[in-house]
């Protein structure tokens, strides 16, 4: 069946540092790719979106890649910083209009 | 702002126990969804709307009932609430681009 990963449940970077946050996924299928953020208590907020006909979209303080040959994504974050800290998940286009993974735990180190 | 706004906040049922959970969204966009969010994994789809009018079972429907009142509310009901339903519940409203938008989220404790 479809599945969607993160590879680390956790990561652990200094303020100012650069965060990367990887997504794997299973169906070759799959056309649209959301990145989402959630902080404690709260609903997960939308960040950055990419169509599988990119493979580079860039945000604010954030870049997302996509890499259809191996089913990989990323999130770059920029210089992060304290307000970054929260749980990272990718959504991807699926049979149930998106898969979504477990999540990867952000923690900013002072 | 996501435009999606849940009731209640926090619940606590007792086995048997119905209810239902409200969503409503203030952008008029077609598509709703209900998710149950568990922990150690994703968020999984409950029921959806892609219209005022139609309804469609995600990948958990089982124990669950929705209703899309209006293109502004779509509900989700608890008939006979299990300690398996057990959750955090969020709502979400489409967007232009197919993208999901979310509440913040309804608590679900059943005992």
């Amino acid at each position: 069946g479809e599945s969607v990963g993160l590879h680390l449940p956790t990561l652990s970077v200094q303020e100012g540092d650069n965060s990367i946050i990887n997504c794997a996924y299973s169906n070759s299928a799959s056309d649209y790719f959301i990145w989402y953020k959630q902080e404690s208590g709260k609903g997960p907020q939308f960040i950055i979106d990419i169509r599988s006909n990119m493979d580079k979209r860039q945000g604010q303080r954030v870049t997302v890649l996509l890499n259809k040959t191996v089913k990989h994504l990323s999130l770059q974050i920029a210089a992060t910083q304290p307000g970054d800290s929260a749980v990272y998940f990718c959504a991807v286009s699926g049979t149930y209009k998106y898969i979504f993974g477990t999540g990867t735990r952000l923690k900013v180190l002072a | 702002n996501a435009g999606v706004t849940q009731t209640p906040k926090f619940q606590v049922l007792k086995t048997g126990q119905s209810m239902t959970l409200q969503c409503a969204q203030d952008m008029n966009h077609n598509s709703m969804y209900w998710y149950r969010q568990d922990p150690g994994m994703g968020l999984r789809l409950i029921y959806y709307s892609a219209s005022e009018g139609t309804t469609d079972k995600g990948e958990v429907p089982n124990g669950y009932n929705v209703s899309r009142l209006n293109k502004r509310e779509f509900s989700l009901r608890l008939e006979s609430a299990a300690p398996s339903q057990t959750s955090v519940y969020f709502c979400a409203r489409g967007g232009p681009l197919g993208e999901l938008f979310f509440g913040e989220g309804s608590r679900l404790t059943v005992l």
